[in-house]
């Protein structure tokens, strides 16, 4: 099946810095999401982005299909961004979804 | 408001009793399934549904069991519970399957089986 790696696996960022997270697939999917676990445990969609660049306030993410990666940038980032980012594809078959083990982010005030 | 709602949100049981984590969502998805969540594995789908009666297996579906008699509601069922069920679950449901419109999560339980 479909591997998910996300790199890197812990990130601690001072307040106001950049950073960018990264997702490897081993295979074609049907499609990619990023999702933000919050530290409270909820899950929140943040993109549905299969290819090309979507940008939402101080996040944005660029999937380059062929190359099978996606990257994830959280700019300016504050405190709120603290949680795990996960990255989840969908296989080819368009049923089963596949999850990376996350990159758990602690920002510092 | 748009939701998935699942109960219970924490559930203490014993090897081997039935249970039942029940999930609903309001938002006339199609599709709707079940992810456990443990330390260093990220979310692991455990069943899907793709409509009302169409169940199908996910990666780790061994001790789970589903069903879809409604397009709401997609309840898990762990007929005989082992300590390695210890997790915390997710329900979720999209508009299709091919996930345009983006999960929708529910809250989360967290099972412990002693």
């Amino acid at each position: 099946g479909i591997q998910v790696e996300q790199s890197p696996p812990d990130l601690i960022l001072q307040e106001g810095a950049n950073s960018t997270l990264r997702c490897n697939f081993s295979d074609s999917v049907n499609n990619l999401q990023w999702f933000h676990q919050n530290p409270w445990g909820q899950l929140i969609n943040l993109f549905y982005i299969p290819s090309g660049t979507k940008q939402n306030g101080r996040l944005s993410a660029t999937t380059v299909a062929t190359e099978r990666y996606s990257l994830l940038y959280i700019s300016s980032s504050q405190t709120t961004d603290s949680g795990v980012y996960f990255c989840a594809v969908v296989d080819t078959g368009g049923f089963k979804t596949i999850f990376g083990a996350g990159t758990r982010l602690f920002v510092k005030a | 408001e748009a939701q998935v709602t699942q109960n219970p949100r924490y559930l203490i049981t014993v090897t081997g009793k039935k249970l039942t984590v029940t999930c609903s969502q309001n938002m006339n998805h199609e599709y709707m399934s079940w992810y456990r969540q443990d330390p260093g594995l990220g979310l692991r789908q455990i069943y899907y549904s793709m409509n009302v009666e169409v169940t199908d297996k996910g990666d780790v579906p061994e001790g789970y069991k589903v069903s879809r008699k409604e397009k709401r509601n997609f309840p898990l069922i762990l007929e005989s519970p082992s300590p390695n069920q210890t997790s915390l679950y997710f329900c979720a449901s999209s508009l299709y399957r091919d996930v345009a419109s983006g999960y929708t999560f529910g809250s989360g339980t967290r099972l412990t089986v002693v």
